[in-house]
């Protein structure tokens, strides 16, 4: 079965920096895209970006770029998103998601999600 | 960006009935809209894509419409098990935005 397993909540002071991962199994982790989504009480959801697992290829939310960075290491089906400089503002529960994508049908869609890990920014 | 609007922010309804959310975009998305439930300390799930297709395992008392700026999710019989804050998506335009949601809670 398709599963996501994040990394733990982190606790880090401002100006720090993040890395939370995102390990993918029971498919194909070249096959589908993984998409980051930030949520807050305030602001909702959020769609930070998404990485091309196959290739590497990044897009970002122009929000996120220089705040959230995108990689990945096909060889443990594991997906990272390092945030950086961060602020109060960048406390929240972020996502990873399974992202499906077909051009000819229209579908762009996220049919997997991460159980969430919460980043609280504080001193 | 794509601005969506749900309505309403909380719905109140009893064990059986019709449901209906609504979603409406700030310009025209074309069906491009997704629907998503998330319940109480759980991740966002998938239930509707491209405004009308239900996800895999989803219960068919699920459904989705809609064209244009203006769509609709209904639960046709509303469970307990329901309860739950639904998303929006729109994915017509990068980045893909969602709405603020709509909880829907038991009467």
């Amino acid at each position: 079965q398709v599963q996501l397993q994040q990394s733990g909540a982190e606790l880090a002071k401002p100006g720090s920096s993040v890395k939370i991962s995102c390990k993918a199994s029971g498919y194909t982790f070249t096959s589908y895209y993984i998409s980051w989504i930030k949520q807050t009480t305030g602001q909702g959801l959020e769609y930070i970006g998404y990485i091309n697992t196959g290739s590497g290829g990044t897009n970002y939310n122009e929000k996120f770029k220089g705040k959230a960075t995108l990689t990945v290491d096909k060889s443990s089906s594991t997906a990272f998103m390092q945030l950086s400089s961060l602020t109060p503002d960048d406390s929240a529960v972020y996502y990873c998601a399974r992202n499906y994508y077909s051009g000819e049908r229209g579908y762009w869609y996220f049919d997997f999600w991460g159980p969430g890990t919460m980043v609280t920014v504080s001193s | 960006d794509i601005q969506m609007t749900q309505s309403p922010s909380l719905l109140s309804a009893s064990v059986g009935d019709r449901v209906t959310l609504s979603c409406k975009a700030s310009q025209n998305i074309y069906k491009y809209l997704n629907w998503y439930q998330q319940k109480l300390g759980e991740a966002p799930k998938l239930l509707i894509y491209y405004t009308n297709s239900l996800q895999t395992g989803i219960p068919s008392r699920f459904s989705g419409s809609g064209s244009g700026t203006d769509y609709t999710l209904t639960i046709s019989s509303l469970q307990p098990e329901d309860v739950a804050t639904y998303f929006c998506q729109q994915y017509n335009s990068w980045p893909g935005t969602f709405g603020a949601g709509t909880k829907l809670e038991l009467k």
